[in-house]
């Protein structure tokens, strides 16, 4: 139980052109999901937080013109990359909280999504 | 503001015991976390603690926290080729409930 998926897995795209990444958990109702975004050897770093039904916020920094995070249902958010430039390549990984009673507040992690921007 | 902090490598022989040790700064923290990442993947949590805890053992891994010096370890017992990874410490913030990493340590289990 309890998995996310991520769709796609891999994008390579030309500049200024835009990418939807989608964040998927399959067999829970996540009221809540994280963006991150990871470079190479480098820890992960929260982007935003979504809420079902309401706008998402984000942390300092992250442009939301940029970066527009949409949760319309309890199992699918979506990030989209918009006028995407090389810096903007970078492995982008989702979590899901479950809308469940949580006993330690797990983030269930999606796969990732490589995003390479030429 | 919040800091996790790790050692970035760490390199045993199969068998032996594997210790990655994690400092963090906020002492709000109510859970923390040790997350496994392999190569292109995404994170696998394999196990928590809970901030009032000193240790939890689970298998082959136990976890020491020692919430005076912000000090958590994760020790692997009898490592295996198969732990060869990226593991990463978390701490949640215990005002916003965020998720805070540490820079992540890279195990090598050599045979």
């Amino acid at each position: 139980g309890a998995v996310v998926s991520q769709h796609p897995s891999w994008v390579i795209c030309k500049s200024g052109t835009s990418v939807k990444i989608e964040c998927r958990s399959l067999d829970f109702q996540a009221t809540t999901m994280f963006w991150y975004r990871q470079f190479p050897k480098q820890s992960l770093m929260l982007m935003a937080t979504s809420n079902e039904g309401s706008k998402a916020t984000y942390e300092q920094g992250v442009e939301k013109d940029k970066f527009l995070i949409n949760h319309a249902s309890l199992t699918l958010s979506t990030l989209t990359v918009t006028s995407a430039h090389p810096e903007d390549s970078s492995f982008y990984i989702c979590s899901a909280q479950s809308a469940g009673v949580v006993i330690y507040n797990e983030q269930f992690f999606g796969p990732g999504t490589r995003l390479t921007v030429l | 503001g919040e800091d996790v902090e790790q050692s970035l490598f760490l390199s045993v022989r199969e068998g032996d015991s594997s210790v990655i040790n994690c400092t963090y700064t906020d002492s709000s923290s109510t859970y923390l976390y040790w997350y496994k990442q392999e190569p292109g993947a995404g994170l696998q949590l394999l196990t928590y603690i809970f901030s009032n805890m000193d240790m939890k053992q689970d298998q082959r891994l136990t976890v020491l926290l020692n919430k005076k010096d912000k000090h958590l370890s994760l020790r692997i017992a009898d490592t295996q080729t198969g732990d060869s990874a990226i593991y990463f410490c978390a701490e949640m913030d215990g005002n916003t409930g965020k998720l805070i990493f540490g820079q992540g340590t890279t195990l090598q289990v050599k045979p």
